[in-house]
């Protein structure tokens, strides 16, 4: 089965600074999402991935797939206390696009 | 549009009581998944369906039965209840092909 695998585990980081956390994949990924979280709240959309070397962004926060499409990276510039929460990045696995799976989460705390 | 309803939203259980976990969504869309969520697990895919009548098991399916009957709703059943399903559970849809992931606000139980 597809595993995916998120570093750092958790950061903090000062307010303004860049970031960046990234999603391996034990398999060739056929989409990708990243969804954010606030602590005890429900998941927020942020984006979805599926080309080689597609890269999006919205607001401060782009993602991008590399080309070999196994991993993921989504970067934050000049980080604030309102992107903190719990980051996780999805994947389908293979072509029927059923199963979705997600990684253990990226914990991001920005300090003001 | 309601999109994805759970129900309850908070629940506690004894050792041993079933209950179900109820999901509906009204968005036509073909697939639903169930998932739990640990502190430091990330989201793990409990079951997942890709279309009426149709499941088939996620990453930790031990303890836990669905079933798909109509598009709409895809209950998940706790057979046996054990502190170990102490969790917060969420169940998500998407329309066929890779598509944006709708969330519900989650079930958080305690089994006590």
């Amino acid at each position: 089965s597809q595993e995916l695998e998120q570093s750092p585990q958790s950061l903090i980081v000062q307010e303004g600074k860049n970031l960046t956390i990234n999603c391996t994949s034990s398999k060739t990924l056929y989409g990708l999402y990243w969804y954010k979280q606030k602590y005890g709240e429900g998941l927020i959309f942020l984006m979805m991935l599926q080309k080689g070397g597609e890269e999006k962004s919205h607001e401060k926060i782009t993602a991008k797939l590399d080309e070999k499409k196994q991993q993921s990276s989504l970067h934050i510039t000049a980080s604030q206390p309102s992107h903190a929460g719990i980051y996780l990045c999805g994947a389908v696995g293979g072509t029927s696009y059923g199963k979705l799976t997600f990684g253990q989460g990226t914990i991001l705390t920005v300090h003001p | 549009n309601a999109g994805v309803t759970q129900t309850p939203k908070f629940q506690v259980l004894k050792t041993g009581q079933s209950m179900t976990l109820q999901c509906a969504q009204d968005m036509n869309h073909e697939y639903m998944s169930w998932y739990r969520q640990d502190p430091g697990m990330g989201l793990r895919l409990i079951h997942y369906s890709v279309g009426a009548g149709i499941t088939d098991q996620g990453e930790v399916p031990n303890g836990y039965n669905v079933s798909r009957s109509t598009t709409e709703d895809f209950p998940l059943r706790l057979l046996s209840a054990a502190p170990s399903q102490t969790s917060v559970y969420f169940c998500a849809s998407r329309g066929r092909g890779f598509t944006e992931a709708f969330f519900g606000q989650g079930t958080r139980l305690t089994v006590v």
